[in-house]
């Protein structure tokens, strides 16, 4: 079974500019959510998709958004880029009674 | 709401030697709990998850947690580490079959595990 794929690994913009991240889950999880790490914050919860509806919102300005799609993946978008949005971007699928797998993360580094 | 304390940011040990990695939780309602383990440029992975049942929960790697719902602690344990196992270590929580933000995971801030030849 393919794990969470997250593409691309890394990112370099530029502050003002805008950024999408992509995030396929395993197969049959509808369930996927995202989190932001970064070394002062820790990991942070940012949003959460169930069958193409936002179920849960982190405390993130709105800046950062995302969406789901009807195959279950989901993408992540950030405007504006700040310095301070330089992070790991991790995506998590699942389901009913299982744990939360992570994909292997976006690494954005913001300029 | 629901929070997460690691109490320990870094443990160095020795191989071949016992360690056990502190988690303690606050949570309004019955919970879910994971250990998982971020090697460097990685994502996390999963070791063990308590969802119910046996509150002795066995991992990979030959990691163990204890759920104690009293002390409302989680605690890893491994009886002999080895080099390889050097990573950082974070527990986490979500609000099992609740809805609404309960059922997002929270982190604690994690354990940097460095062992020791």
């Amino acid at each position: 079974k393919a794990g969470v794929t997250q593409t691309p690994r890394y990112l370099i913009k530029t502050r003002g500019q805008q950024v999408t991240l992509s995030c396929s889950p395993i197969s049959g999880h509808r369930s996927v959510s995202w989190y932001q790490q970064t070394p002062g914050q820790g990991l942070q919860f940012l949003f959460e998709y169930f069958s193409e509806t936002q179920r849960n919102k982190g405390n993130f300005p709105g800046r950062f958004s995302g969406r789901q799609f009807s195959n279950s993946r989901s993408e992540m978008n950030v405007s504006t880029l700040e310095l301070g949005d330089s992070a790991l971007y991790l995506c998590a699928s699942t389901s009913p009674g299982q744990g939360y797998t992570f994909g292997s993360g976006t690494r954005l580094t913001v300029v | 709401a629901q929070s997460v304390t690691q109490l320990d940011s870094q443990v160095p040990v020795f191989e071949e030697a016992p360690v056990e990695l502190r988690c303690n939780y606050s949570s309004s309602v019955s919970v879910y709990l994971f250990w998982y383990v971020q090697y460097p440029n990685q994502g996390l992975q999963l070791l063990l998850k308590y969802l119910s049942g046996s509150t002795l929960v066995k991992g990979i790697n030959g990691f163990e947690a204890e759920f104690n719902k009293s002390q409302t602690s989680f605690h890893l344990r491994k009886p002999s580490v080895h080099i390889s196992d050097t990573a950082e270590y974070f527990c986490a929580v979500s609000g099992g079959t609740s809805s609404g933000s309960a059922r997002q995971l929270t982190f604690g801030s994690g354990t940097q595990l460095t062992v020791l030849p």
